[in-house]
Formats: structure tokens, C-alpha cells, sequence
């Protein structure tokens, strides 16, 4: 079974642009969760998203957005870009957020904001 | 506030050592503790994982050891091997959202 894919796996944007992240879970899960990371704050929630909707929203200014599509597949948008913004951007699927706990993690897409 | 704390930040083990990682949560209500083992370049990949009704699970050469009363879990590596030398993270929280720790780098030095 193919695991979580995301794209692209680098991206380089300046100051005041948008990104749009996408994320594919494993065949057959339904919920995915999207999580920064960067060397200072280490791993922090952004959301997570189940049957399209989000259910959980982490601590992070509504520049970051996020959606998911009728197959599971899911998009995070940043908007109006900051230096701070560059980070790791890692998301995770799971068989469904209630019944199954273990989320599996992508490689991740590595934003750089110059 | 951090909702949980990893201990320590870096740590340097022989081969054939023993590697302990200690993680400190402070929500009660949290019911699902996972260790992710994460190699550079690479996203977090799950290691091993406990529910609070159990004190002790065992997976191989990896071990959760799990304290409700004093809110602690570790993670104990027996045997460390080389190609053990990544970050690890604890996690603690519910089915919709983890909050991890810092991260420990391992270092197994052969």
C-alpha cells in the first residue's frame, strides 16, 4: 500500500506570496492532519480535516488554511508569506480520526521563504 | 504552554546500550501516547504507541513505560544499534490532534 505522498517536496517563495501544499493519504483513510515544523517549536498542529470538513484547528493566524477534497486528498494554502513561515510542512492520515489513532506522516514539503 | 515535555534534547549511546527518553504530558485527559522515530530528510514514521490503561508495551527492542499517576511515559531502546541514530518523539493527545515534544537526537555510537 502506497503511504502519504505530498507535493512538492521543496518549494521556494518570497515574502507576501501564497503556497498551496497538497497531500494524498493512504488509500483508505479519511482523516488528515497537517503539522509545522521547524528546528525552534519543533512539531505543531495546524488542523485536521475529516470527510471534507476540518474538526480540529490548532494555533496558527487564519493565513493558514486549509481544505479536503471528496477522494481524502487535501490542500494547506498559506497566505502573504512571511520569513517565519519557513518550515518543514508535514501531513499525516489516519484510518479515521475516532477509531484508529496512529497517523502516518509524509515526507513532508520543505518551504523556504526568502 | 507546552503540553509536553521531552527529556533530553540530545543523547550518545554505545552500541548495545540501553537509550531512555523520558516525556512528561500535563492534559489528563489525553488517552494516546506514540513515539515517532524521524531519520533527516524524512518525515516522522510511528514507532510504538500505549493507551493509559496499560502500565508497559513491549515491541521488539523498543519499550513504553508508562506512569498515569506521576503523567510520564519514556521510551527505552535496548541493544542500540547504529542504525538506531535518528530524533525521536513522544506524543500525547486524543484521535483528532497530537502534541509532541521537542525531540531527542540519538546518537549510537559504534
Amino acid at each position: 500500500k502506497a503511504g502519504v505522498t505530498q507535493t512538492p517536496r521543496y518549494l521556494i517563495k518570497t515574502r507576501g506570496q501564497q503556497v498551496t501544499l497538497s497531500c494524498s493519504p493512504i488509500s483508505g483513510h479519511r482523516s488528515v492532519s497537517w503539522y509545522q515544523q521547524t528546528p525552534g517549536q519543533g512539531l505543531q498542529f495546524l488542523f485536521e480535516y475529516f470527510s471534507e470538513t476540518q474538526r480540529n484547528k490548532g494555533n496558527f493566524p487564519g493565513r493558514f488554511s486549509g481544505r479536503q477534497f471528496s477522494n481524502s486528498r487535501s490542500e494547506m494554502n498559506v497566505s502573504t508569506l512571511e520569513l517565519g513561515d519557513s518550515a518543514l510542512y508535514l501531513c499525516a492520515s489516519s484510518y479515521s480520526g475516532w477509531e484508529a489513532y496512529e497517523q502516518y506522516f509524509g515526507p513532508g514539503t520543505r518551504l523556504t521563504v526568502t | 504552554q507546552q503540553q509536553v515535555k521531552q527529556s533530553p534534547q540530545s543523547l550518545i549511546v554505545q552500541k548495545g546500550g540501553i537509550s531512555i527518553i523520558n516525556c512528561a504530558y500535563e492534559n489528563t485527559a489525553f488517552d494516546y501516547f506514540p513515539w515517532y522515530q524521524q531519520f533527516p530528510g524524512k518525515g516522522p514514521a510511528l514507532l510504538i504507541a500505549i493507551r493509559p490503561d496499560v502500565s508497559e508495551k513491549k515491541e521488539g527492542r523498543f519499550t513504553i513505560s508508562f506512569n498515569k499517576s506521576a503523567k510520564q511515559f519514556s521510551l527505552h531502546i535496548m541493544d542500540s544499534q547504529p542504525g538506531d541514530s535518528a530524533t525521536y518523539f513522544c506524543a500525547a493527545g486524543g484521535a483528532n490532534n497530537l502534541f509532541f515534544g521537542t525531540g531527542t537526537r540519538l546518537t549510537v555510537i559504534p
